[in-house]
Parts: structure tokens; sequence; C-alpha cells
């Protein structure tokens, strides 16, 4: 079935450095990846996503990218601020199916 | 507030008991999605609606749990003989999805079941 594997689970780095989350996916008929973004005891928030037809997007500080071909997609935090730390989560949508299969997380501890 | 809410937001029964919760979407989406998610892991997908068709279903989704959208807009997913497997966070999303195109699923708050 559809799997979405997340690396790393946690990760901790310096307030102003660069956070790398990484995520690989089963379904090659996915074409939909969004990254949510958890705080404790609230809402995934959506905070960026990508569509199969392009290869990055970037929002401000935060940018992902795809490499369709190897299966895997990355998000990128430049400039960490220690309002960023939260869990993320990846997610895939497939061609064949229209729920979001979700990576097990990522924690980010952005420390000052 | 115009975001999808749930309610309640807490929920304590005991074993056996039967629970029902409420989702309402944002206005005018016409997809409504229902997720489990426990302690350390990434939202599971329950099942998902179009308007008022119930279009797929988990296999974690048990002949105790059923889900509605009867009028196409607010949903209720009702959990009979609730176990203690079942304590989770139920989390609703909604979509507005034209027809052949993909758009973004907006989570609501969450509703966190406790069966003791």
């Amino acid at each position: 079935g559809e799997n979405v594997e997340q690396h790393p689970s946690t990760l901790s780095v310096q307030e102003g450095d660069s956070a790398v989350i990484k995520c690989t996916y089963s379904d090659s008929a996915s074409n939909y990846f969004p990254w949510y973004k958890q705080e404790l005891g609230k809402r995934p928030q959506l905070i960026i996503d990508i569509r199969s037809n392009v290869g990055e997007k970037k929002d401000q500080r935060i940018a992902v990218t795809l490499n369709k071909t190897a299966k895997h997609f990355s998000l990128h935090i430049t400039e960490t601020q220690p309002e960023d730390s939260a869990v993320y989560f990846c997610a895939g949508l497939g061609g064949n199916t229209d729920k979001l299969i979700f990576g097990t997380g990522t924690r980010l501890q952005v420390f000052p | 507030d115009t975001g999808v809410s749930q309610d309640p937001r807490h929920k304590i029964t005991k074993r056996g008991q039967n629970v029902t919760f409420r989702c309402d979407p944002i206005s005018e989406h016409n997809r409504l999605y229902w997720y489990r998610q426990t302690l350390g892991q990434g939202p599971e997908f329950l099942t998902y609606f179009q308007n008022e068709a119930q279009l797929e279903k988990s296999r974690l989704l048990s002949d105790r749990f059923s889900a509605e959208r009867p009028k196409g807009s607010f949903s209720t997913l009702e959990i009979q003989r609730t176990e203690q497997g079942d304590s989770a966070m139920y989390l609703c999303a909604s979509s507005p999805f034209p027809r052949g195109v993909l758009f973004e699923q907006y989570f609501g708050p969450g509703t966190r079941l406790t069966v003791t």
C-alpha cells in the first residue's frame, strides 16, 4: 500500500541555522505533497505544498523540493526562529486516491 | 472564525459507551475528511465525503464506526461500543475540490477522545 517515510524524527538547531526534513513515498502515482506544522495541542497547519509538475517552491523562509524520479521531497527552513519549533508532517496524495498519507513527523526544536 | 470547526473539543467516555463528534467544514468546501491521530504519530485517514456521498473508507474504520454528511454540509462521526484503543485525536479537514483538480486540505482543531 501507499507509504510515506519521514526523517529525522527529531531535529535540534540553533536559531538562525537551516533545517532540512526529508520524506520518501512509495506510490509513483502520487502528485501532491503538502507539509503541515503542528504545535502542541493545536491543529495541523498547512505551510507549503508542491505539485508533481514542479521541482521546487519557495515561500519566504520555507522551500520544498521534489524529485519524482527518486520519489522523495524535502522541506527547507532557513534562518530558523524559536517560533519554528513544532512537529512537521509531510504527506502525499496519490493519483488513485484522494486521501493524504502522512509521514511520522519531525519534532523541530530551535534553540535561541 | 471561518475555519473548520469541531465539537466537542474533548470527550471522556467509559468503555462500551457510544460517542458522536461533529465537524463543520469551511463554507462551500465540498470535500470533508476524517483522520485519527494518536500521540507521536501523523494523522491516519479514516473516510471522506464529496458533498453527501461517502467516497472512501479506510480499513481502520471498523463496523463500530459510522460517518455521515446528510446534507453535504456538516458531518458526524459516531463510534459505538467504544474501546480503550479508540482513544485518540479525531481530526476533520475540508477541501474546495472542483472536479479534476487537487486542492489543499484544511484541518479543524480536533476532538480528543479518552476512553476509560
